[in-house]
């Protein structure tokens, strides 16, 4: 599609629960970036992928988070029993190999998936 | 390491006037992309505006344009002609050429409110 698209658009879990968010990037990119937004303000990087490989992991607090992009599927990220401070929209974006210049390549962000733990 | 400053929290500017939103970085990499995002209320990320690190004029889009000072390392937005629905969150980003290959993530600013007034 044309579009990174991100479902569900809201997610509500317990704390404790498992919570998975999906992203289809944009037909043709081979980069996926995961970042959290709390509040409104702070974007957090996650994780990214370049096709189905792990990129850069840096961000992700390994212990409950996992990702995943595989070949003709949605790329996910899992958070297994959800904390109270994971509550935050998680945003995806995709990107391709820039024809401007080493650095461009524009990142294309979806809508987002809002999660609230109760 | 790398980091973006905005130091502006909220601002307001009246409608059809000029305003100008700060944004200053710190990296040591020769070769970096810096990026302006708006976040309306409904808030999904538009893509503004880039300005690469070896780009000889500054950026313009339009009604945007950025105001980029390499040694000063400040790359502030400016919105000519401001109209009602440019009100939202304004994200200025970095990214660094990764030296290995491919594209690193963004990093963001905490970001300026601007609200337009009639």
């Amino acid at each position: 599609g044309e579009e990174v698209a991100q479902t569900p658009k809201h997610l509500v879990r317990g704390e404790g629960q498992k919570a998975k968010l999906y992203c289809a990037p944009i037909k043709g990119h081979s980069y996926v970036f995961w970042y959290q937004q709390v509040l409104k303000n702070e974007f957090k990087f996650l994780i990214s992928f370049q096709n189905e490989n792990v990129f850069d992991e840096t961000g992700m607090p390994k212990e409950r988070f996992s990702a995943k992009c595989l070949p003709n599927s949605p790329c996910s990220l899992e958070i297994q029993a959800t904390k109270l401070e994971d509550s935050a929209v998680y945003f995806c974006a995709s990107s391709q190999l820039g024809t401007r210049g080493a650095s461009y390549n524009e990142q294309f962000f979806g809508p987002g998936t809002r999660l609230t733990v109760l | 390491a790398q980091k973006i400053t905005q130091t502006q929290p909220g601002m307001f500017v009246q409608e059809k006037e000029a305003v100008t939103l700060d944004c200053t970085y710190d990296t040591s990499d020769p070769s970096y992309g810096l990026f302006w995002y708006k976040q309306p209320s409904s808030g999904e990320m538009i893509f503004l505006i880039y300005q690469g690190s070896y780009d000889q004029q500054n950026a313009t889009e339009g009604r945007y344009s950025l105001n980029f000072q390499k040694a000063r390392k400040s790359a502030n937005l400016v919105i000519s002609a401001s109209q009602l629905g440019d009100s939202a969150m304004y994200f200025c980003a970095m990214r660094e050429k990764r030296v290995s290959g491919g594209y690193n993530k963004l990093i963001f600013g905490a970001g300026t409110r601007l609200a337009v007034h009639p």
